[in-house]
C-alpha cells in the first residue's frame, strides 16, 4: 500500500528563518511527487511535480529535491503570506491514477 | 484562464439524503478527480473520470458515485449519507499530454446532520 508521511505535523518560524519541510513516502514505481499549498478553506494550489531522484526545482523562496526515499521543500526566509499546510501527494505505478496524499504540515510565519 | 469550479459552495444534509455536487474543469482538460478531505485524514481519492468514463475508484463504497459529461464537467453523487461523510470534496482536472499535475477547485462543503 502506497504511503505519504509528512514531518513536522505544524512548525512556527520567525519571518526570515529558513526551514526544510520533509516527505518520506513508499511507493510502487514512484511516477511523480507532487507538492501543493492549501489555505484554510480552500482547495490545494499546485506548486511542483518531481519525477526522478536528484532532481530539483524552484520558486520564489521555495526549493523541492527529491532522493529515492523522500522529499524536502526547503523555504528560504520565508514571509508571514507563505503560512499555510503544505502537502506532499505521489502518483504510483500500475494504473492507478489518483494521488496518494500526506497529511500536511500547518506552517505558521511569525512577523 | 478560468480554473476549476465547483458548486455549491456549501450543502447541507440530513442522514440518509443523497448528495450532488458538480464540478466544473480547466477548459481543454479531459480528466477529472474527486477527493474527500475529512478532519484529520487529509486528502482520499475517489474517482477518476476520463473521456466519460470511469477509470479508476478509491477504497469508498458504492454508495459514492459520479460521472462525466460530453463537455467533460462531472458530477459526485453521494446516496445514503452518513455523518461521517460531511467533508470538503475536492475536484481536480489535468491536461492529457502535458505534466501530471491535478489543478484543484475550491470545494465543497458537505455537512451531513
Amino acid at each position: 500500500e502506497d504511503q505519504v508521511t509528512q514531518s513536522p505535523e505544524a512548525l512556527r518560524l520567525q519571518e526570515g528563518e529558513s526551514s526544510s519541510l520533509n516527505c518520506s513516502y513508499t511507493v510502487s514505481g514512484l511516477r511523480g511527487l507532487f507538492w501543493y499549498r492549501q489555505d484554510p478553506g480552500k482547495g490545494p494550489e499546485f506548486l511542483f511535480t518531481l519525477y526522478s531522484a536528484g532532481e530539483e526545482k524552484e520558486k520564489e523562496r521555495l526549493k523541492a529535491t527529491l532522493t529515492k526515499k523522500e522529499s524536502f521543500l526547503h523555504i528560504t526566509a520565508p514571509k508571514p503570506e507563505d503560512s499555510a499546510t503544505y502537502l506532499c501527494a505521489v502518483r504510483a505505478g500500475g494504473g492507478a491514477d489518483g494521488l496518494t496524499f500526506g497529511k500536511g504540515t500547518h506552517l505558521i510565519i511569525q512577523p | 484562464e478560468a480554473g476549476v469550479t465547483q458548486s455549491p459552495t456549501h450543502l447541507i444534509k440530513t442522514r440518509g439524503q443523497q448528495a450532488t455536487l458538480r464540478c466544473s474543469p480547466i477548459s481543454g482538460h479531459t480528466s477529472v478527480y474527486w477527493y474527500q478531505q475529512a478532519l484529520g485524514l487529509g486528502l482520499q481519492f475517489l474517482l477518476w473520470y476520463d473521456e466519460g468514463e470511469e477509470r479508476n475508484r478509491g477504497n469508498f463504497p458504492p454508495r459514492f458515485s459520479g460521472r462525466q459529461f460530453p463537455n467533460y464537467s462531472s458530477e459526485l453523487n453521494v446516496n445514503a449519507l452518513e455523518l461521517e461523510d460531511s467533508a470538503l470534496y475536492l475536484c481536480a482536472s489535468r491536461s492529457e499530454g502535458a505534466g501530471y499535475e491535478q489543478y484543484f477547485g475550491p470545494g465543497t462543503r458537505l455537512t451531513v446532520t
